[in-house]
């Protein structure tokens, strides 16, 4: 099992759809989360924090369940913008040491 | 505040060779972590640096090493380079593992 799942998509969505991305975890030990956003051959970028209680900000919406060990996010209202590659990240164990998943690619269309 | 520079942005090399990258931490970051992102693939974890000490190693050969220096910028060594380590190595600081600030890479090209 890898350490961090991802569906790789690509997900092709039209402007103004809403889209959710999966993410699943094998550390339980693990205690923060995060969502990355990475543009066609730049660095990733952080996105937003996943807390347990949820959170958002603004379009995006993080959620966290520990107990599945699964992390979303969800888009709202799609911009053409949004199109990038979206990374779950897991501080593994809270050891500092970043597991990447593969990533999702979304294309967001006119 | 300056963010994390990383250099060169583009190197090619021939197997077998050597290669050293560059990173300068974000001002204020003590803890540097390096990562190898091949084509296709998420970020890979090869290890990662706290107050000069290596605190953690990903599954990479020993011929992957580093050093942190004492204002906390970093290097990666590569010895005995092999076609499958043509990547993007990326740098990223942070204090004492909160919030992680990303380089913009070097893209290495092994031929």
């Amino acid at each position: 099992r890898k350490e961090v799942e991802q569906d790789p998509g690509p997900f092709n969505v039209p402007e103004g759809a809403t889209v959710a991305f999966n993410c699943t975890y094998s550390n339980s030990a693990s205690q923060s989360f995060f969502w990355y956003r990475q543009d066609c051959r730049k660095e990733p970028k952080l996105l937003m924090s996943v807390y347990s209680s949820g959170n958002e900000d603004g379009r995006f919406t993080a959620q966290l369940n520990r107990a599945s060990q699964y992390i979303s996010l969800l888009i709202r209202d799609s911009k053409l913008s949004d199109s990038a590659t979206y990374l779950c990240v897991v501080n593994w164990g809270n050891t500092g040491k970043l597991i990447f998943g593969q990533g999702t690619t979304l294309q967001v269309k006119p | 505040e300056t963010g994390v520079t990383q250099s060169p942005t583009h190197l090619i090399k021939t197997r077998g060779q050597q290669v050293t990258l560059r990173c300068s931490s974000q001002s204020g970051h003590n803890t540097v972590s390096w990562y190898q992102q091949a084509l296709g693939q998420g970020p890979q974890f090869i290890f990662q640096y706290y107050r000069e000490e290596e605190n953690g190693r990903g599954n990479f050969p020993p011929r992957f090493s580093g050093l942190q220096f004492p204002n906390y910028s970093s290097e990666l060594n590569v010895n005995a380079l092999e076609l499958d380590d043509s990547a993007l190595y990326l740098c990223a600081s942070s204090l004492a593992g909160r919030g992680y600030t990303f380089g913009s890479g070097t893209r290495l090209t092994v031929v």
